[in-house]
């Protein structure tokens, strides 16, 4: 089945910096790739996603770029601020169309 | 408000005692979905539902059971909690059958197995 791993486990930055978390995916046939990101102790909430058929998609300040070939997708945050703190996951649909399988999660802090 | 809300939110129990944790949604949504969460692990999904009494098993089922009665509720059933299944559990919902449209996540209900 699909398997989805994410790095980096804790990324720590100064406010004003970027931020990239990336994860691989082992099922080719996977075409849905969000983000979410979970703030402390709320459940998790989507920011951005990504389909097979696009390569990037920018929102704001998040961008996530798709290589199919690689198997790997990466999120992108820039000019961080402090309320970008939490905990963010990568997913990837299963074959079956009918789960997310998550990564294990990202802690990102960012300090002023 | 559309939002997923779980119930409750905190809950300590004892070994072998049955829990039901609710989930409700507002949204009309036909898919909804258990999660666990654990520190290292991610979030695992326990079970799934399409739509009303269709229900299938996801990674981590064992020791669970849910039903689904009616399209906005989907309770998690724990007939008898062992320590392992301390945990962080979401339940989540979304429009479309498939798994590749947006799921809505509730608050979390934190569970305590001693």
């Amino acid at each position: 089945g699909e398997n989805v791993e994410q790095h980096p486990s804790t990324l720590s930055v100064q406010e004003g910096d970027s931020a990239v978390i990336k994860c691989t995916y082992s099922d080719s046939a996977s075409n849905y790739f969000p983000w979410y990101k979970q703030e402390l102790g709320k459940g998790p909430q989507l920011i951005i996603d990504i389909r097979s058929n696009v390569g990037e998609k920018k929102d704001q300040r998040i961008a996530v770029t798709l290589n199919k070939t690689a198997k790997h997708f990466s999120l992108h945050i820039t000019e961080t601020q402090p309320e970008d703190s939490a905990v963010y996951f990568c997913a990837a649909v299963n074959q079956a169309g009918t789960a997310l399988i998550f990564g294990k999660g990202t802690t990102l802090s960012v300090s002023s | 408000e559309a939002q997923v809300t779980q119930n409750p939110r905190y809950l300590i129990t004892v070994t072998g005692k049955k829990l039901t944790v609710t989930c409700s949604q507002n949204m009309n949504h036909e898919y909804m979905s258990w999660y666990r969460q654990d520190p290292g692990l991610g979030l695992r999904q326990i079970y799934y539902s399409m739509n009303v009494e269709v229900t299938d098993k996801g990674d981590v089922p064992e020791g669970y059971k849910v039903s689904r009665k009616e399209k906005r509720n989907f309770p998690l059933i724990l007939e008898s909690p062992s320590p392992n299944q301390t945990s962080l559990y979401f339940c989540a919902s979304s429009y479309l059958v498939q798994g590749d449209n947006e799921q809505f996540f509730g608050p979390g209900t934190r569970l305590t197995v001693l």
